[in-house]
């Protein structure tokens, strides 16, 4: 079946400081993948996604590249912000295996200090 | 306001109670979803719905009821309340069918702790 494996948190950071959340799936089909932010008391909401190996999804700073060769979908950001701080959601879609549902990784919280 | 909402917030109840969760979008988006959320897991999907009358099972369906009469609400009812579905709910909506990438919408979150 599906499944997704993000780093263990809580990862800790200075404000500018480069971070990378590493992320690698397996799948049955054709998946899409997503990164979802879920920032503290609220829901998640879309961060970034890719549809197919080698794009790169992009948004307020973040980025990652759906490689297929690695079965891999890191996000990283150069700078990171205090309001950066959440946790960050790894997740694929996979309608090619007949699932409706997304699947997610277990989160990494981001904590940026000042 | 347009968008996802869910109702309560918060909820406690006791084993064996009855307990619906209201979910309500008002984008007319046909996909509409139930997941849980627990430390360690990530968010699993409970159950799903094409469209108005169309439901079928997520990952871990058991205990749970679903009903979709009207495209804009989903509710799900936890027929007899277990300290094991205490947890943080989330519903989702999508507009059409999770291929090439579809985005799904959260809510806020439902709260639940069984006692």
């Amino acid at each position: 079946g599906n499944s997704v494996t993000q780093m263990e948190g809580p990862v800790t950071l200075s404000e500018e400081a480069f971070l990378t959340i590493n992320c690698t799936y397996t799948a049955t089909g054709y998946p899409s993948l997503f990164w979802y932010v879920q920032y503290p008391g609220e829901g998640l909401q879309l961060l970034l996604k890719a549809t197919k190996a080698d794009d790169k999804g992009s948004n307020k700073g973040f980025e990652a590249t759906y490689r297929k060769e690695t079965t891999s979908f890191h996000l990283e950001k150069g700078s990171v912000q205090v309001s950066d701080s959440a946790v960050y959601f790894c997740a694929l879609s996979d309608y090619g295996a007949g699932s409706y549902q997304l699947t997610f990784g277990k989160g990494t919280k981001l904590s940026v200090i000042p | 306001d347009a968008g996802i909402t869910q109702s309560p917030r918060y909820k406690i109840t006791e084993t064996g109670r009855q307990v619906t969760l209201m979910c309500h979008q008002t984008w007319s988006h046909s996909y509409m979803f139930w997941y849980r959320q627990d430390l360690g897991h990530g968010l699993r999907l409970i159950y799903y719905s094409a469209a108005a009358d169309i439901t079928d099972k997520g990952e871990v369906p058991d205990g749970y009821v679903v009903s979709r009469s009207k495209t804009e609400n989903f509710p799900l009812t936890l027929e007899s309340a277990t300290r094991s579905q205490t947890s943080v709910y989330f519903c989702a909506s999508s507009e059409s069918a999770p291929s090439e990438g579809e985005t799904q919408y959260f809510g806020p979150g439902t709260r639940l702790l069984v006692l």
